[in-house]
């Protein structure tokens, strides 16, 4: 089946200005994760949902950043007044259910999205 | 922090062993993921190691020490297409997300 899928690829934006990022899990994946990775560093985590669950907010860096995940499916991740250190590739993963070890339950990333703040 | 420490970078030859390391705090410690991420895509997953020991998949292998916080990937007859970074990630106990190394960068050269 289809992995998962990720929109924009690239995006550029000036500085304030707000962007949506968008991620399609594996269809019946009910875990769901958002990164970022900048350039040389690792991934840092920023939010993830784990079925109707309240999600786990603890790696949002400021509130300008908020993710919604609708019908326990697609995800949208806003951030909103962009800043130049927003730059940043914007990695979404799912994995069947959340914190599960073993084989078949890891994560799946996405090819992410490319943020530029210009 | 979770204190994730990896090399930044290794060199090996095309056809070699190469071992990449990564330590991490045992306190909390609930199992190990390792990623394959190649330049400008996505990380994909390598192997998961629970308990002590070595869990062989091919050329690669993975291996972990609880009590010592203490893991490695193995690559045995190195190609030219492993060059890529390789992501240590552990997995706490508790309602926790992944906390991700800030990867091993592996070149590859003839």
């Amino acid at each position: 089946g289809a992995g998962v899928s990720q929109s924009p690829s690239n995006k550029v934006t000036e500085k304030g200005k707000d962007v949506e990022l968008r991620c399609d899990p594996i269809s019946g994946h009910t875990a769901l994760y958002w990164y970022r990775q900048s350039l040389g560093q690792g991934l840092e985590f920023l939010i993830y949902f784990q079925g109707n669950s309240a999600p786990d907010k603890s790696g949002l860096p400021s509130d300008r950043f908020s993710a919604e995940r609708t019908g326990g499916s697609v995800s949208t991740l806003t951030i909103q007044r962009t800043q130049q250190e927003d730059s940043a590739v914007y990695l979404c993963a799912s994995s069947l259910r959340h914190l599960a070890g073993g084989v078949g339950y890891e994560q799946y990333f996405g090819p992410g999205t490319r943020l530029t703040v210009t | 922090g979770q204190n994730i420490d990896q090399p930044t970078e290794m060199t090996a030859t095309e056809g070699a062993i190469v071992q990449i390391n990564c330590t991490y705090q045992t306190s909390g410690f609930n199992g190990l993921f390792w990623y394959q991420q190649h330049a400008g895509e996505a990380p994909t997953f390598l192997s998961y190691n629970v308990l002590d020991g070595l869990e062989e998949k091919g050329r690669f292998s993975s291996f972990l020490s609880r009590s010592k916080g203490y893991s490695y990937l193995l690559l045995k007859e190195l190609q030219m297409k492993d060059s890529a970074s390789y992501l240590c990630a552990r997995l706490n106990s508790g309602n926790t997300p992944l906390v991700f190394g800030k990867g091993t960068r592996l070149s590859v050269i003839a």
